[in-house]
């Protein structure tokens, strides 16, 4: 029974570079969430949509970032341009419906931006 | 909004010592309290949870303890085991009128179990 799958699982890049984080969620989950998790802020949520439609952005830190979900089996989060604030471990969570519990999470992306 | 408080940071404990980890919340609104244990490399992952119309539940060596007019919940578990060493989070939430439930996420406890 595959979960939450995402990739790459880690990227190095430089400051500058155009980063695309990808995620599949569950079959059949129509609520995908994008985290941030870091030391300093712990886990943030970034966005969410719900039937592939983005409901709720206002975690998303800047204009350089944003997100997609062109069906719903995929979406992308994508930084440009990325900065090294940027490094942190970015999670993809998927549930059945919006106010359905629990979310399930994906092993992360692991993000180096130098 | 809300704001999640969780205590100890780190905890260590023998092998089949207790261990009780807890957090306290803001927003009375919030009826959902998840916990979720993430080992290195991996994504959280769900051990329990508990609604507001419950005061406790238990699943096997794990349960939690929720007190609404605290505003404040415990994770416990018991006879641990090397394996159960881990970052465990505490969350909150509420649903928005939108039907989204948004956690908001305690800062951790890294649980370090002694053989």
């Amino acid at each position: 029974d595959a979960g939450v799958i995402q990739s790459p699982r880690h990227e190095v890049t430089e400051m500058g570079q155009e980063v695309t984080l990808r995620c599949k969620p569950i079959s059949g989950h129509n609520s995908l969430f994008w985290y941030r998790q870091t030391m300093m802020r712990g886990l943030e949520l970034l966005i969410y949509f719900n039937n592939n439609v983005p409901i709720d952005d206002s975690g998303m830190p800047e204009d350089r970032f944003s997100a997609k979900m062109p069906n719903a089996s995929f979406s992308t989060l994508k930084i440009q341009p990325s900065e090294p604030r940027d490094s942190a471990v970015y999670f993809c969570a998927s549930s059945p419906r919006p106010g359905d519990q629990p979310q399930h999470f994906g092993d992360g992306t692991r993000l180096s931006i130098l | 909004g809300e704001n999640v408080e969780q205590h100890p940071s780190t905890l260590s404990v023998q092998e089949g010592d207790s261990a009780v980890i807890k957090c306290t919340y803001s927003d009375s609104a919030s009826n959902y309290f998840p916990w979720y244990k993430q080992e290195l490399g991996k994504g959280p992952q769900l051990i329990i949870d508990i609604r507001s119309n419950v005061g406790e539940k238990k699943d096997q060596r794990i349960a939690v303890t929720l007190n609404k007019t605290a505003k404040h919940f415990s994770l416990h578990i018991t006879e641990t085991q090397p394996e159960d060493s881990a970052v465990y989070f505490c969350a909150a939430s509420r649903s928005l009128n939108t039907g989204f439930q948004k956690l908001v996420f305690g800062t951790g406890t890294r649980l370090l179990v002694s053989p």
